[in-house]
């Protein structure tokens, strides 16, 4: 595609749910970030693929998270029994392959866990 | 601590003003890039300079790079009320597994 799309834009769920994000890179991007930012603040690395492998998951916050990659292009981001601390704007972004330079970001899903 | 952290947390200029930002880490980098996020949206790549480069400039953007000091500033020239939003640094570090970390921005206001 012609950019990074993500959808849901916004997702509304109850405290305990399960939500997916998806996350659609640019075609022949190899390296596929997510990123978590909260009201005001900074991006926090979560979780990063190249291809289909996660050669880096240290920054999920806890098991509840989960992530993969199928084909070396979509990425669906998995966050089970959801947490109202878990309420954020979820971003992807892609880029050519390793140490390439830019990161190209989609628009995010905006979480809101009552 | 976050790898990247700018200064000033927010800047209130008027327009036709420059805008400086600062950006300082903690390890040793492959390259320093620059993001723009306007309210709400997805971040949008400014520039990127390498290790090995002490200054870029890009239209009205001016990056610069200082190794030994482990940091970056980026200057905005004769600001637009369009500039309005936030930038964040981010430093592809050195084997630091091709993972980008950004600092916690800087809030700009560009005023008419």
């Amino acid at each position: 595609g012609a950019g990074v799309s993500q959808s849901p834009s916004n997702k509304v769920t109850e405290k305990g749910k399960d939500v997916e994000l998806r996350c659609d890179p640019i075609s022949g991007h190899t390296a596929l970030y997510w990123y978590r930012q909260s009201l005001g603040q900074g991006l926090e690395f979560l979780i990063y693929f190249q291809g289909n492998s996660a050669p880096d998951k240290s920054g999920l916050p806890s098991d509840r998270f989960s992530a993969e990659r199928t084909g070396g292009s979509v990425s669906t981001l998995t966050i089970q029994r959801t947490q109202q601390e878990d309420s954020a704007v979820y971003l992807c972004a892609s880029r050519q392959g390793p140490n390439t330079g830019e990161l190209f970001f989609g628009e995010g899903s905006r979480l809101t866990v009552l | 601590s976050q790898q990247g952290e700018e200064d000033p947390q927010a800047l209130s200029i008027q327009e036709g003003e420059n805008a400086t930002m600062n950006c300082s880490y903690k390890t040793s980098i492959n390259n320093l890039q620059w993001y723009r996020q306007n309210s709400g949206r997805g971040l949008v790549h400014l520039i990127l300079i390498r290790s090995n480069e002490r200054e870029k400039h890009s239209g009205r953007l001016r990056v610069t790079l200082d190794t030994s000091k482990k940091s970056s500033s980026l200057l905005i020239t004769a600001s637009r009320a369009a500039d309005t939003a936030s930038y964040f640094c981010a430093t592809d570090l050195t084997g630091g597994g091709n993972k980008l970390t950004f600092g916690t921005g800087t809030q700009l206001k560009v005023e008419l």
